[in-house]
């Protein structure tokens, strides 16, 4: 069982790059993020999804673009990289979208994306 | 807005040291507290979860109980390891205008042989 997988592990951008960080789960959860991870800020919501079809933001949206063509997959597209895009990224996803099983539900995690932007 | 707040770390405790990593959280409703565990190159993993007032998660030797009257939901392990030494975070989830898992900032516990 691979849970959530994240591609690629590493990866290092020139401003103004763009890229896309691949999310996919095989738990068939309805409920999908990302997520930022900085020194001493915790973890900050980008997006979300919250089944197929269906995104809305989180916290820090800006210069971020998702989709969600499948209940699987869950792309995270940076659209011009800039260096203040540096960080960690996670992918996680959840069983439900929005009774009360989801918000009792947690969070399962992929190993991250490390992502330098020079 | 709704936050999580945690005590900075890090936390360098001796093997066998009793543990407490202390969780606050502010929310517009009724949210689900959880504590996750990450360790070095890894994604978070769940730790434990409590749903409702007065409830205690436990798992692995920590535990932390619910408390609404004081909006905490404290960490401990009467007895940590060496193994235990990594990055701990406090976070709540709540559906009110979107379902959203808001977490603290993590407190890095080292724990000495």
């Amino acid at each position: 069982n691979a849970g959530v997988t994240q591609t690629p592990k590493f990866q290092v951008l020139k401003t103004g790059q763009s890229m896309t960080l691949q999310c996919a789960q095989d738990m068939n959860h309805e409920y999908m993020s990302w997520y930022r991870q900085d020194p001493g800020m915790g973890l900050r919501l980008i997006h979300y999804s919250v089944g197929a079809g269906i995104t809305d933001q989180g916290e820090v949206p800006n210069g971020y673009n998702v989709s969600r063509s499948t209940t699987e997959d869950f792309p995270l597209r940076l659209l011009s990289a800039a260096p203040s895009q540096t960080s960690v990224y996670f992918c996680a996803s959840s069983y439900g979208a929005g009774g009360s099983s989801s918000y009792n539900s947690p969070l399962h995690f992929g190993n991250g994306t490390r992502l330098t932007v020079t | 807005g709704d936050s999580v707040t945690q005590m900075e770390g890090p936390v360098t405790l001796s093997e066998e040291a009793f543990l407490t990593i202390n969780c606050t959280y502010t929310a517009t409703g009724y949210p689900s507290l959880f504590w996750y565990v990450q360790y070095p190159g890894e994604g978070l993993q769940l730790l434990l979860k409590a749903t409702k007032a007065d409830d205690k998660g436990s798992n692995k030797g920590f535990e932390a109980t619910y408390r609404k009257e004081t909006t905490s939901f404290h960490l401990e392990k009467g007895s940590v390891q060496v193994s235990d030494s990594a990055v701990y975070f406090c976070a709540l989830t709540i559906n009110t205008g979107g379902f959203k898992t808001i977490f603290g900032a993590g407190t890095r516990l080292f724990v000495k042989a």
